[in-house]
């Protein structure tokens, strides 16, 4: 069956801690992987798409079709990074977003 | 073109009432989308628009829903007999469909907030 799995709901770090969300996915072909991001009161937006191979706000996410996963990092946490995170891969055949459940991450202080 | 705008933000509603959501894409932009996110899941989709024509349809989309975009801009979402389960957030999204950089990056709007009492 076709999905994405986002296996942590919340995910807890100190500021200046390293933080790496995890994505599995499970969709044949080859999709192209996104990472939207929601902030408190905002509405859901663009963080990164695997194809730029940027860098944004400081995260990054490798694509690895070995292990079938797109796992979103970043070196040290900031208090404005607390935020949904919601990896979602696009299918060409279907032509849309398939939206995992989506990671909680607070960072504290 | 401020992004994708959506109206109403919140409609509250009794139950076997219709309600209907509009939806406003960017401009330029030649596909539209219709998901439903519930508290603590990831947005659902429910159908797309590649300029009129509705090109995908959800199982999740029973037949009280409908969905409309007649000139190839703004969509409306209906809702027939609404159900209390139909509570949620409905999320409408536009995007390009060409080769771009752009195509495939889904811009989303605010989001029409649906309580069904």
């Amino acid at each position: 069956a076709q999905r994405v799995t986002q296996p942590e709901k919340l995910l807890s770090v100190f500021k200046g801690a390293p933080v790496e969300l995890k994505c599995n996915y499970s969709y044949s072909g080859s999709p192209e992987l996104f990472w939207y991001v929601q902030y408190s009161r905002q509405r859901l937006q663009l963080l990164l798409r695997h194809i730029s191979r940027e860098s944004i706000k400081g995260f990054t996410a490798d694509l690895n079709k070995g292990e079938t996963s797109f796992h979103l990092k970043k070196p040290f946490a900031q208090e404005e990074d607390s935020a949904m995170y919601y990896c979602a891969p696009f299918t060409g055949g279907g032509n849309k977003l398939t939206f995992g459940t989506g990671t909680q991450l607070k960072v504290e202080l | 073109d401020t992004g994708v705008s959506q109206d109403p933000r919140h409609k509250i509603t009794k139950r076997g009432q219709n309600v209907t959501f509009r939806c406003d894409p960017i401009s330029e932009h030649n596909r539209l989308y219709w998901y439903r996110q519930t508290l603590g899941q990831g947005p659902e989709f429910l159908t797309y628009f590649q300029n009129e024509a509705q090109l995908e349809k959800s199982r999740l989309l029973s037949d009280r829903f409908s969905a409309e975009r007649p000139k190839g801009s703004f969509s409306t979402l209906e809702i027939q007999r609404t159900e209390q389960g139909d509570s949620a957030m409905y999320l409408c999204a536009s995007s390009l469909s060409d080769t771009s950089s752009g195509a495939n990056v889904l811009t989303f709007g605010a989001g029409s907030r649906l309580t069904v009492l």
